[in-house]
């Protein structure tokens, strides 16, 4: 199984500052990692895909890279409404055995 | 606008088996190009991968849970549903529906609302 690492567990970031969190993958996925936003109560939200592919309707403060075994997640200056949990999570396996983190909080500073 | 919606019963009971539906709306499973898959989250917890199943019925489950999951599609009703059998308390968590997108499906665009079962006598 692949095991996807997140860090830190939790970000302490102040509105319109930028926030980093990072992903590492126990062995290589290339490009096929997918980043999520939860909230509170609801669903996971797809952000990024292929890495670095924003989905549809998120906005372009929400950036991907990396490829390999590491990844970044950037939300350039932080909104009110960015503060949620964020997962990572892997697809490069096949047959699938898709795996997640287990999620970086980014909360109020 | 794609919408999933879970349902079924919120308590199972250990050992006996745990069944939901999901109800797509929106859209077709039967138009293909997407895979629809089930997604666990247990409480205060990150998130789990189930399995999916594509229209024509194929399907993949997470090898950790394969010998207790089954998947399957009712094009006619536009639903999907789990099966898993033989739960324990480790079950307990909320059970999520989503649309698979991309070549695999492997990663998922919409999500049902989620609903929480718990396993309990």
């Amino acid at each position: 199984e692949i095991v996807m690492t997140q860090s830190p567990a939790t970000l302490s970031v102040s509105p319109g500052e930028r926030a980093t969190l990072s992903c590492r993958a126990s062995q290589s996925v290339s490009s096929n990692l997918a980043w999520y936003q939860q909230k509170p109560g609801q669903a996971p939200r797809l952000l990024i895909y292929g890495a670095s592919t924003r989905a549809t309707g998120i906005p372009a403060r929400f950036s991907g890279s990396g490829s390999g075994t590491e990844f970044t997640l950037t939300i350039s200056s932080l909104q009110s409404e960015d503060f949620a949990v964020y997962y990572c999570q892997q697809y490069n396996n096949w047959p699938p055995s898709w795996t997640f983190g287990q999620g970086t909080k980014v909360e109020i500073k | 606008q794609v919408q999933l919606q879970e349902s079924g019963p919120g308590l199972v009971k250990p050992s006996q088996t745990l069944s939901l539906t999901c109800t797509v709306s929106g859209g077709s499973i039967s138009s293909g190009g997407y895979y629809w898959s089930w997604i666990r989250q247990h409480p205060g917890k990150g998130l789990e991968w189930i399995g999916y199943i594509y229209y024509s019925g194929s399907t993949y489950y997470n090898p950790s849970l394969k010998s207790r999951v089954t998947i399957s599609v009712d094009t006619s009703k536009n639903q999907f549903s789990l099966k898993l059998s033989s739960v324990t308390a480790a079950d307990t968590a909320v059970y999520y529906c989503a649309r698979g997108y991309g070549p695999t499906g492997a990663y998922f665009d919409y999500w049902g609302q989620g609903t929480l079962v718990t396993v309990s006598s």
